[in-house]
């Protein structure tokens, strides 16, 4: 595997289900990132993770749970969701914290709340 | 608060037909105005990062110039490979904040 890497690709869930999405870099890179991408919408940056800690949580719901076990490794705990979740959510990576533009995205994971 | 802009928000374009698309922005003290590019079903892809104005950047087809308020992504006798959506985002005193994008159509 190369760059970075998304599971699942796709999800539906209900609103009283409990999932999880996972990301893994394989380039080498200590921070990390989720946004979220809405149809008719800008991408919206989520949390920030660097070297494990995390560094920005921009206003996000507390239904929505980051784990970073690692520097290669980043998770998304759902939970009680609402439709209005329902987006595309992206995971990223980059050097460090500081190299924002220098940014490497997975493929995303296709999230429905039914 | 920081706000990108881009427009248009779709263009379609024949094979050939060169044409820019535009980026305005808003930000307190700008650190960088990034472009990318994303593909259906894809994450984006980063293509360039301009610092200052009068700064230019080029990439095969592509080529961005940066203002003190707006930034152009040109692209010159794009082919159909080309189609995307380009994404334009501004990195200031707050967290990156991206333009909701320009889907580009190149017909052959």
């Amino acid at each position: 595997e190369t760059g970075v890497t998304q599971t699942p690709r796709h999800l539906v869930m209900g609103m009283t289900n409990k999932k999880s999405l996972k990301c893994e870099q394989h380039l080498g890179h200590n921070a990390m990132y989720w946004y979220k991408q809405s149809a008719k919408k800008p991408l919206e940056l989520m949390f920030v993770y660097n070297f494990k800690e995390q560094t920005e949580n921009n206003s996000v719901p507390s239904r929505f749970s980051p784990e970073c076990p690692n520097s290669s490794h980043l998770f998304l705990h759902l939970h009680t969701l609402q439709p209005e979740d329902s987006a595309l959510y992206l995971c990223a990576s980059s050097q460090d914290h500081q190299a924002w533009y220098e940014q490497y995205f997975g493929p995303g994971t296709r999230l429905t709340v039914t | 608060e920081d706000q990108v802009t881009q427009s248009p928000e779709a263009l379609r374009l024949q094979e050939g037909e060169s044409s820019s698309l535009n980026c305005s922005y808003t930000v307190s003290g700008l650190r960088g105005l990034f472009w990318y590019r994303q593909d259906p079903g894809k994450g984006p892809e980063f293509l360039f990062t301009l610092y200052s104005a009068g700064e230019e950047k080029e990439k095969e087809r592509l080529k961005a110039t940066l203002t003190k308020k707006e930034s152009f992504l040109h692209i010159t006798a794009p082919k159909p490979e080309d189609s995307a959506t380009y994404l334009c985002a501004v990195e200031g005193n707050t967290p990156l904040v991206f333009g909701k994008g320009t889907r580009l159509s190149v017909i052959a």
